[in-house]
């Protein structure tokens, strides 16, 4: 079955931007989405790009899909200690189970 | 608020025991989707349900079992409790069952098995 992998943790400064990345096995993923868990809160979805899109941009979020390498990458611009939160990528495929295939998530803390 | 409800937030009980957990999806979604998240598993998915009918499974022990009723709230039945099955548990519901459907995910319920 599909498979994603996601770094547990990543550590930036206040204003930086930050980079998560997210890599998939399934090169049939149609839609791929980021979500984002805040302390003691269930996860809420933050964007989504399909397959036949490279880039997605929404405010302060970038989604970048590299479909040959199966990689997706959520940056996040000028990033506040309010994105402080664990983020989530999931994959689902247009066919077969409809289910999404989430990552273990990436812990994003940022310091002052 | 993703108005998806989940009660109780909290639960604590000893192994052996039996516990239910209940979710209500939001106004309109006829799918309700339950999940397991743990440090050493990850977020897991469990159990599908679309319109009062089961429609997938998947990482879900024969101990556990869920069910929606016809006013679309689901239950998830957790029975002969271990101390592994210490978690947060998620629902999530969506308008449907399939496609691009964004599920929108409850507050969750921390089990803690003692």
């Amino acid at each position: 079955g599909e498979d994603v992998e996601q770094s547990l943790f990543l550590s930036v400064r206040e204003g930086d931007s930050s980079v998560i990345n997210c890599t998939y096995t399934d090169s049939s993923s149609t839609y791929l989405y980021w979500y984002k868990q805040e302390p003691g809160a269930g996860l809420q979805l933050l964007t989504y790009i399909f397959s036949n899109m490279d880039m997605k941009q929404d405010q302060r979020l970038t989604v970048l899909l590299n479909k040959k390498d199966k990689h997706l990458s959520l940056r996040i611009a000028d990033t506040q200690t309010g994105d402080s939160a664990i983020y989530f990528c999931a994959v689902k495929a247009l066919g077969g189970s409809y289910i999404p295939t989430f990552g273990r998530g990436t812990s994003l803390i940022v310091h002052p | 608020d993703s108005g998806v409800t989940q009660t109780p937030k909290h639960l604590i009980t000893a192994t052996g025991q039996r516990v239910t957990l209940r979710c209500s999806p939001r106004s309109g979604d006829l799918s309700v989707y339950w999940y397991q998240q743990s440090l050493d598993q990850g977020l897991q998915f469990l159990i599908h349900y679309y319109n009062g009918e089961e429609r997938a499974k998947g990482n879900i022990l024969e101990r556990f079992s869920a069910q929606q009723f016809p006013d679309l709230h689901s239950e998830l039945n957790l029975s002969s409790l271990e101390l592994g099955d210490s978690a947060l548990y998620f629902c999530a519901s969506s308008v449907r069952g399939q496609g691009q459907n964004e599920q929108f995910f409850g507050p969750g319920t921390r089990l803690t098995v003692l």
